[in-house]
């Protein structure tokens, strides 16, 4: 168990709807991160959050937001979903959120977009 | 930017047998280096990382790897493969950007 905990593990919903993921990170990390898992993509950095502040921002597109509580939990928004948004999406955290530090993976949320 | 190449998406290899799964980065800094694992309908794992010093860096489950900054590589090895050793493998690279990216994966498959 890597204590990090994201919630819902299945969505299924329809194109056009918007959805919100939701991680804690593991006790005592600082810095959450989001990813994107597919088939056709791999695994995709989405962006990171240090202490509630972005720090880092990867391949993540305009109908996609997040953002990090005083409480350290992350939520990742997804609007007008497509198809091709269907994707495993994994939240991930470290202690200081430095090049150095390790992540820490949740199990994923599973999003079907019908 | 930093990027991974990991050569081969599928290694097959018979149990007891040498696992070497193998990883290129490209990095205009010196690289953090990691591998981790995914076994099915679970996140990923950290098997081992390398940031400075000994270039040998064991991990668990009796992985290990080697950073060769001559031939960029992170090859990850394992002297004997279990069974249990079956799953997907990423090689990752972090440089002081903050942002980690991962190769494309290689699925180990462990014949009896």
């Amino acid at each position: 168990d890597s204590g990090v905990t994201q919630t819902p593990k299945h969505l299924i919903t329809a194109t056009g709807q918007r959805v919100t993921l939701r991680c804690s990170p593991r006790s005592g990390d600082l810095s959450v991160y989001w990813y994107q898992q597919s088939l056709d993509q791999g695994l995709q950095f989405l962006i990171q959050y240090y202490n509630g502040e972005e720090r880092a921002k990867g391949n993540i597109l305009e109908r996609f937001s997040a953002q990090q509580f005083p409480d350290l939990h992350s939520e990742l928004n997804l609007s007008s979903l497509e198809l091709g948004d269907s994707a495993l999406y994994f939240c991930a955290s470290s202690s200081t959120g430095g090049a150095n530090s390790p992540l820490h993976f949740g199990n994923g949320t599973r999003l079907t977009v019908t | 930017a930093q990027s991974v190449t990991q050569l081969g998406s599928h290694v097959s290899v018979s149990e007891g047998a040498l696992v070497l799964l193998r990883c290129n980065y490209s990095s205009s800094v010196p690289p953090y280096l990691f591998w981790y694992v995914q076994y099915p309908n679970q996140g990923l794992q950290l098997l081992l990382k390398y940031t400075t010093g000994a270039t040998l860096v064991k991990g668990i489950n009796g992985f290990e790897a080697e950073f060769k900054k001559s031939e960029t590589s992170f090859h990850l090895t394992k002297p004997s493969a279990h069974m249990s050793d079956a799953a997907e493998y990423f090689c990752a690279v972090s440089d002081q950007n903050n942002d980690m990216r991962f190769g494309a994966g290689t699925r180990l498959t462990v014949k009896p």
